[in-house]
C-alpha cells in the first residue's frame, strides 16, 4: 500500500511559472526525500528534508515539512520545459515508500 | 562513479512462465530494494535487503516472487509463474545505508501476456 499521496495528481503550467505540489503521509518518518521521473526512465534523487528540519532549499526547489500535519510541498520556481516529468515523494520511517505522484507539464 | 546497473531492460514471456531480473548496486552500498511500478502508479516496495539480510519483504508475494541478494552486493527477483498483473516495471534502487538518498537503475520492463 502507498504510505504517501500527493496532490495534484496532474498538473500543467506555462514556462516561468512555479509549480507546487503536495505530499501527505500518514507514519513517522525519519526523513522526508522527492524524486522526478523522466517517461520511461528511473528516478533521481532531488532533496532529503529531515524530520527536525522545516524548509531546505536547492537550486531552483524549495521543500517545505509539517511533521504535526504529516505533509510536506515541493515548490520549482520559474519552471522550464525540461522540468516535465512525475514528482514523487517517499517516505523513510520503518520502510521506504514513495507517494502516488504528481505529473507535472511546463508548456513552452 | 558507476550507476546501479539492470538486466534486461524489456522482458516479454507468456503467463505461468518464470522470469528472473539481475541488479549490481553501486559499489559500497549496503542497502538495495526492489521496487515494482505499474503504469501510472508509484513505486511500490517489493523487499529491501541491508546488506544480504532482508529488512522488508512485507509487500512482497511470497507465493510466486523470490529475491536474494548473495554475498551482499548483486541481487536477482524472480517470479514464479507469472500472471497477466505482474506487467509493471521493475526497479532496482541502493543506497550507502537505509533511508538515505536512493540511486534507482533504468529499470526491466516486464510484459506478461
Amino acid at each position: 500500500s502507498q504510505q504517501g499521496e500527493e496532490d495534484p495528481q496532474a498538473l500543467s503550467i506555462q514556462e516561468g511559472e512555479n509549480a507546487t505540489m503536495n505530499c501527505s503521509y500518514k507514519t513517522s518518518i525519519n526523513n522526508l526525500q522527492w524524486y522526478r521521473q523522466n517517461s520511461g526512465r528511473g528516478l533521481v534523487h532531488l532533496i532529503l528534508i529531515r524530520s527536525n528540519e522545516r524548509e531546505k532549499h536547492s537550486g531552483r526547489l524549495r521543500v517545505t515539512l509539517d511533521t504535526s500535519k504529516k505533509s510536506s510541498s515541493l515548490l520549482i520556481t520559474a519552471s522550464r520545459a525540461a522540468d516535465t516529468a512525475s514528482y514523487f515523494c517517499a517516505i523513510t520511517g520503518n520502510q521506504f515508500y514513495f507517494g502516488t505522484g504528481t505529473s507535472l507539464t511546463v508548456i513552452p | 562513479e558507476a550507476g546501479v546497473a539492470q538486466s534486461p531492460r524489456y522482458k516479454i514471456i507468456e503467463k505461468r512462465q518464470s522470469v528472473a531480473f539481475w541488479c549490481n548496486p553501486i559499489s559500497g552500498h549496503a542497502t538495495l530494494y526492489w521496487y515494482q511500478q505499474i503504469l501510472g502508479q508509484g513505486p511500490k516496495l517489493l523487499i529491501q535487503f541491508q546488506n544480504n539480510g532482508v529488512v522488508d519483504d512485507s509487500q512482497l508475494p511470497k507465493d510466486r516472487f523470490s529475491a536474494e541478494r548473495l554475498k551482499g552486493v548483486d541481487s536477482t527477483l524472480k517470479i514464479q509463474p507469472a500472471k497477466l498483473e505482474d506487467s509493471a516495471v521493475y526497479l532496482c534502487a541502493s543506497s550507502y545505508e537505509g533511508y538515505t538518498e536512493a540511486f534507482f537503475g533504468q529499470g526491466t520492463r516486464l510484459t506478461v501476456v
